[in-house]
């Protein structure tokens, strides 16, 4: 069963900080990883889909990486501003068997970005 | 542009009572349907998938079920709420095996 950890579970950090998030995950037999953005109440917003074949995708100032025999990902948050405050959950989607389409998800890490 | 709607945004129910949560699709044809749910403290569990109209998987053994009576119209239901029914239900599409989009969520409260 694939299983996906992020750390840190929080991370408080004044503006303009650069970030970095991470999260890992069991069975390297992914078929994509999706980044996500959850503010307080709200659904989730996409930020990011790095195919299994992709090592990197960027999107303004975020950058998220992919490796996939390691079972690792990062979320690189530039120059962080305090409208970056939310939860960041990372998510796999496994590339094998009768759960294909399944996204296993982290927990999250609660960031906030102070002013 | 693509659109995904849930409603209500929130819920109160008491134990016992029935449960119909919507989600529609705009934008899109055929797209893979899939409802979560999101539990004080834990992380998000898939509930159930949608391929196609009818098609219905369930991924964990529960209270819940789902149908599929459009293409676009996925519903969640209940016919007698538990107090572990409780939490923040997600309706996402996505087509085929690619990107997930999510809906605004719907907060339900069993009493």
């Amino acid at each position: 069963k694939q299983e996906v950890t992020q750390i840190p579970a929080a991370l408080s950090v004044p503006e303009g900080e650069n970030l970095v998030l991470n999260c890992s995950f069991t069975d390297s037999a992914i078929y994509n990883l999706q980044w996500f953005r959850q503010d307080p109440g709200k659904g989730l917003t996409s930020l990011l889909l790095i195919q299994s074949s992709q090592r990197e995708q960027t999107s303004g100032r975020l950058n998220a990486s992919l490796d996939k025999s390691s079972g690792r990902s990062t979320l690189y948050i530039a120059a962080s501003q305090p409208g970056d405050s939310a939860t960041y959950l990372c998510a796999v989607k496994v590339g094998r068997g009768s759960t294909l389409g399944r996204l296993y998800f982290g927990r999250g890490t609660q960031l906030t970005v102070w002013p | 542009s693509q659109t995904i709607h849930q409603w209500p945004a929130t819920l109160v129910q008491p134990v016992g009572s029935p449960l119909s949560l919507e989600c529609t699709v705009e934008g899109t044809s055929n797209p893979n349907l899939y409802w979560y749910r999101q539990a004080a403290g834990r992380g998000l569990q898939l509930l159930f998938y949608s391929v196609g109209i009818g098609q219905i998987s369930s991924e964990v053994p529960q209270n819940l079920s789902a149908s599929r009576p459009q293409d676009r119209q996925f519903i969640l239901s209940s016919k007698k709420l538990l107090l572990s029914d409780s939490g923040f239900y997600l309706c996402a599409w996505s087509i085929q095996d690619n990107e997930q989009f999510f809906g605004p969520g719907t907060r339900l409260t069993v009493l």
